[in-house]
């Protein structure tokens, strides 16, 4: 019955790794999301996905790449991991794109350490 | 200047006491507004959202003023379980549709 899920839940890797992260949601909504949250517990869009076409690209490293398979699914990809990436990653979907009127749906977040 | 700007706390307050809270936001082409509260080592939810005639859910109650470009929430009858953070979220779409979230408000209810 999970709305949003994401896996894993928690990541501990190694600098220079490539790691993903895969997000699903069961509400059919047509818009999909990343954040990052860091230590500071600053929540910072990184990318948006409407219906499989990437609609926000915030200045983000081009090792970020995000995928969207199909509208119910938004991974994302690291490569080269750097300390830096260190954060708290979310995932989340809302029915709309424009305007942003609707809630979004949040997913439990994966705890990403690279050591 | 951050675009969304909250005190962050943390508010310390008893039960039963009654604790507001603002935001700012500097761009005048935001146009939705919302309140969502994130437990520690948890997501986001949605609390509420603010409309501009204002608005209240039981012991809670949201304002805006677009003039002065502020948001406010007000939980009345603290409980322990309001103990949370309180995030901002502001959305526009103006060069593309963008979602700004608050840094967020500790609240700490203690009995």
């Amino acid at each position: 019955d999970t709305a949003v899920s994401q896996t894993p839940k928690y990541l501990v890797t190694q600098m220079g790794n490539d790691k993903s992260i895969k997000c699903e949601q069961n509400l059919g909504h047509d818009t999909m999301y990343w954040y990052k949250q860091d230590s500071k517990k600053f929540l910072k869009i990184m990318f948006s996905y409407n219906n499989k076409e990437l609609i926000i690209n915030e200045t983000v490293p081009n090792r970020f790449s995000p995928k969207s398979p199909d509208k119910a699914h938004l991974n994302l990809h690291i490569n080269s991991l750097e300390l830096g990436d260190s954060a708290v990653y979310f995932c989340a979907s809302s029915q709309d794109r424009s305007g942003g009127q609707y809630e979004q749906y949040f997913g439990p977040g994966t705890r990403l350490t690279v050591t | 200047r951050k675009e969304v700007e909250q005190d962050p706390g943390p508010f310390n307050v008893p039960e039963g006491a009654t604790v507001a809270f603002n935001c700012t936001y500097s761009n005048s082409a935001s146009q939705s507004f919302f309140w969502y509260r994130q437990d520690c080592r948890k997501e986001p939810k949605l609390l509420m959202s603010v409309y501009s005639s204002g608005n209240e859910d039981g012991r809670f109650t949201a304002q805006l003023n677009r003039a002065s470009q502020y948001i406010s929430l007000l939980i009345r009858d603290s409980k322990l379980s309001d103990s949370a953070t309180y995030l901002c979220v502001v959305t526009r779409n103006t060069g593309g549709f963008k979602t700004i979230f608050g840094a967020g408000t500790r609240l700490f209810v203690k009995a």
